[in-house]
């Protein structure tokens, strides 16, 4: 079945780095995705890695991908203030139909 | 940049209402969706659509429905609104498999 899980909260100080986990059940993913919700606003692309890729790179931002374990993380160097917000995994397969996480809420503080 | 535009950003309505929420896309996408978001329970997809006059039911369509006369409208209909319905309604839009772009939110109370 389709599941994607993520950790509800995650605390960081600013300039640290933060790591936001993700697994997924399916292994017939195609494309696996970050979106970032800053409050009251709807919900931007991040950044999104094909599944035979095992890592990609932009900027501040890190994706790696461990298809055996079926885990996907998004670690943001360098956190800031602008960072907070909810961050959702996604995943896709063979159609353009989305299942997403529940999210996890990214507090930065001073 | 592509858009999607949700009519409304904040709606309160009336029990038994019924109530349209409008989107549109300036980029000439295939795919549009219906998503509801709530607390704990991320995003939920209630609707989709793949071509005009065309509609698929997602995870939750039961007091929903949807309409999609024209291929950059794709507009939620909530037949006879309800308290549980209230929510914040995100519409978004594909085309290719390079992730969804997403409007702003209606974020519907319904008293």
């Amino acid at each position: 079945g389709e599941d994607v899980e993520q950790s509800l909260f995650l605390s960081v100080r600013e300039g640290d780095s933060s790591v936001i986990n993700c697994t997924y059940t399916d292994s017939s993913s195609t494309y696996l995705y970050w979106y970032k919700q800053e409050p009251g606003a709807g919900l931007q692309l991040l950044t999104y890695i094909f599944s035979n890729m095992d890592m990609k790179q932009d900027q501040r931002l890190t994706v790696l991908l461990n298809k055996k374990d079926k885990h996907l993380s998004l670690r943001i160097a360098d956190t800031q203030t602008g960072d907070s917000a909810i961050y959702f995994c996604a995943e896709s397969f063979n159609t353009d139909k989305l299942i997403f996480g529940t999210g996890t809420r990214l507090q930065v503080f001073p | 940049d592509v858009k999607v535009t949700q009519s409304s950003r904040y709606l309160v309505k009336r029990t038994g209402e019924k109530v349209f929420l409008e989107c549109v896309q300036d980029m000439d996408h295939e795919n549009m969706f219906w998503y509801r978001q709530d607390p704990g329970l991320g995003l939920r997809l209630i609707y989709f659509s793949y071509d005009v006059k065309m509609k698929e039911k997602g995870d939750i369509p039961e007091g929903y429905s949807v309409s999609r006369e024209k291929k950059e409208r794709f507009s939620l209909i909530l037949e006879s609104a309800s308290t549980n319905q209230t929510s914040m309604y995100l519409c978004a839009s594909t085309a290719l498999k390079r992730g969804y772009t997403f409007g702003s939110g209606t974020r519907l109370t319904v008293v």
